[in-house]
């Protein structure tokens, strides 16, 4: 079974600061994918990055990173220059490779940006 | 569609009564995913529908849920004899089949049962 696990509950930081966001997954996996969903007050769903596994370079997406540790099995976010439209939970997600396209959300973690 | 449309965006209903949730994928998209989101928590999987395969409902919580898409396209959600425990936001995500694809979420279905 895939799991996936964010520790931190919410998080805050200053505008224009910079803030990361931690997430671990469990799979026995080789080949998948990773993202990151950002979902504002409007309960809309926005894709945010997204990881193939397959890929050592870390994606990036203009001022949102991710630090890819596929033998830790961690994925962070990270989110440089935070700015008010920032605020929002953001849930880190997997899916498994040539399997149907199911996704594995974690618990998401609530970020406000403080200006 | 230009997006996944969900119906209605907010329901208010009576503890027993039966509820349906309407999800429009976009158009193409054979993959559709439901999820049940409770007030502050994540995202739990409810069931999966695949092209033409049978879905995976392992998510669904009890017998009383069930879900149907027709056509592989329009896909509905159903709940029966409802229960406080079930107010949650649902929502529903359509995508490609194929690699490197994301899944675009509707904007939910806000269910409350009083």
């Amino acid at each position: 079974a895939q799991t996936v696990t964010q520790s931190q509950p919410e998080m805050s930081v200053q505008e224009a600061e910079t803030v990361t966001l931690s997430c671990t997954y469990d799979t026995s996996e080789n080949n998948y994918y990773l993202f990151w969903y950002k979902q504002p007050p409007s309960r809309q769903m926005i894709l945010v990055i997204r990881q193939e596994a397959y890929k050592q370079q870390n994606a990036t997406e203009n001022r949102f990173s991710v630090n890819f540790q596929k033998a830790a099995k961690s994925f962070s976010l990270k989110i440089s220059d935070s700015q008010l439209g920032d605020t929002a939970m953001y849930f880190c997600a997997f899916m498994k490779q040539n399997t149907g396209n199911q996704f594995y959300f974690g618990t998401g973690t609530s970020l406000t940006v403080i200006p | 569609g230009a997006g996944v449309s969900q119906s209605p965006s907010n329901k208010v209903t009576e503890k027993g009564k039966d509820v349906e949730l309407r999800c429009d994928p976009i158009s193409g998209h054979t993959a559709l995913y439901w999820y049940r989101q409770r007030l502050g928590q994540g995202l739990e999987f409810l069931i999966y529908f695949q092209g033409n395969s049978a879905p995976d409902k392992s998510g669904l919580p009890s017998d009383r849920f069930s879900a149907e898409r027709t056509g592989g396209s329009v896909s509905t959600l159903k709940i029966q004899r409802t229960q406080q425990e079930d107010s949650a936001v649902y929502l529903c995500a359509s995508s490609l089949m194929g690699v490197n694809t994301e899944a675009f979420f509707g904007q939910g279905t806000r269910l409350t049962v009083v």
